[in-house]
């Protein structure tokens, strides 16, 4: 079983619809982030979690919002999908006590928003 | 704050041709330094990472990279490449004191054919 579980795999959806992706780890890591990942673009950070209690606006938040449901949980919402949020969407996570963070990360979820 | 130049968006090799990926970086404080693979399908996974000491590191798949403080560059070399090693590369870079976010490049897409 996978590490980092992310749900669905793939979502087509319209405008304005409200969508949200899920993230589940077993990995017992305390941190988690979402990504979003566009041709050309590379990676962008959304949001990042240090714990339940915890949640920062990455560099790209405007749009989405986030809530950690528990520590290994942190789901990803759009309140009203617009085209250009469609992107591949991948969740990680990092375990504070390493020092260099490593990123383990899901198998994304790709958005389409028509 | 800290950004990543991947100026390659593609690099096509023959199967057993050595092959660089570049990476350059800007940053005004000391960091670490990454690379991640992502195989098609599949979420991004650590390649090799730099964080201190000696500037030449390797993977377990041949991959090498040398960090180059005077250059601030980080490229990623593999003397001969298998068809398994099609993939997006990605540098990235973080400072290395407290918690410091990952800025990804945008990425190179290695292609390598028969």
């Amino acid at each position: 079983d996978a590490d980092v579980t992310q749900t669905p795999r793939n979502r087509i959806t319209k405008t304005g619809k409200r969508i949200m992706l899920e993230c589940s780890q077993t990995k017992g890591h305390d941190r988690m982030y979402w990504y979003r990942q566009d041709p050309g673009l590379g990676l962008r950070l959304i949001y990042y979690s240090f714990d339940v209690k915890d949640i920062n606006k990455g560099e790209i938040s405007d749009g989405y919002s986030v809530s950690r449901q528990a520590q290994a949980k942190f789901s990803l919402s759009l309140e009203s999908a617009i085209p250009n949020q469609t992107a591949l969407y991948f969740c990680a996570t990092s375990d504070s006590k390493r020092e260099d963070e490593k990123l383990f990360f899901g198998s994304g979820t790709q958005l389409s928003v028509l | 704050a800290q950004s990543v130049t991947q100026l390659d968006s593609q690099v096509p090799v023959f199967e057993e041709a050595p092959v660089e990926l570049r990476c350059n970086y800007s940053s005004s404080v000391s960091v670490y330094l990454f690379w991640y693979v992502q195989y098609p399908n599949q979420g991004l996974q650590l390649l090799l990472k730099y964080l201190s000491g000696s500037t030449l590191v390797e993977s377990i798949n041949g991959f090498e990279a040398e960090f180059n403080k005077s250059q601030t560059s980080f490229h990623l070399r593999k003397p001969s490449v298998h068809i398994s090693d099609t993939a997006e590369y990605f540098c990235a870079v973080s400072g290395n004191t407290g918690f410091q976010k990952l800025v990804f490049g945008t990425g190179t897409r290695l292609l390598v054919s028969p």
